[in-house]
């Protein structure tokens, strides 16, 4: 069953605006929750990560926002640019080193 | 410090033989864990490594095998390949517990 659901599948943002994905999941038992960036060709890239103790946490124009009770979390990208366009997937981690991967969002950044 | 590194990055085969793929981890490393990413399943995980035992495992038939040296260097072994194993084959390496995963470029998989 699909223990994680991310949204949008795609997204189109001019330059200079906010990128917004989100990640809804049902297991508590997930303590850690990463993003990763991919672009074609390459494999995933660690872009930000937080833990279910801190609510947000922002790296230069990434943040991720957590809702602990609400089981969501989402990827900010501000002042979003071309070289962002790429696809983003939502993960979290059970039981050491597994992660479950949400189905990816394609984004689009026009100048 | 060098990345993930996976060989070889592309791969042809025919239905019905096996195939090796190789993952070096980033140095200091312990653990490894291989995914399969295709465009309708996304990425799955398949199985992971740490001090050379398998930790967890996926939901995968027995086809898809793997091991891990005692350099944490590993290998995934696929035996009596199908055509719906055609397949980017990811690996990614962390420290120790998983937390921070770090991924190679993959391995393209082409079964015909």
């Amino acid at each position: 069953q699909q223990q994680v659901k991310q949204s949008p599948q795609s997204l189109i943002v001019q330059k200079g605006g906010i990128s917004i994905i989100n990640c809804a999941y049902e297991n508590t038992a997930f303590d850690y929750f990463p993003w990763y960036q991919q672009f074609p060709g390459k494999g995933p890239a660690l872009l930000i990560a937080i833990r279910p103790d801190v609510s947000e946490k922002k790296e230069g124009r990434f943040t991720i926002s957590f809702n602990k009770s609400a089981k969501q979390f989402s990827l900010h990208i501000m002042d979003s640019q071309p070289g962002d366009s790429a696809t983003y997937f939502c993960a979290l981690r059970l039981n050491t080193d597994k992660l479950i991967f949400g189905t990816g969002t394609r984004l689009q950044v026009f100048p | 410090k060098a990345g993930v590194t996976q060989t070889p990055r592309y791969l042809i085969k025919t239905r019905g033989q096996q195939v090796t793929l190789s993952c070096s981890p980033i140095s200091g490393h312990r653990s490894v864990s291989w995914y399969q990413q295709t465009p309708g399943q996304g990425l799955q995980f398949l199985f992971e490594y740490f001090s050379e035992t398998q930790r967890n495992k996926g939901n995968f038939p027995g086809r898809f095998s793997g091991r891990q040296f005692s350099n944490s260097r590993s290998e995934m072994n696929v035996s009596t390949l199908e055509l719906g194993d055609s397949a980017l084959y990811l690996c990614a390496s962390s420290y120790r517990d998983g937390y921070e995963q770090y991924f190679g470029p993959g391995t393209r998989l082409t079964v015909t």
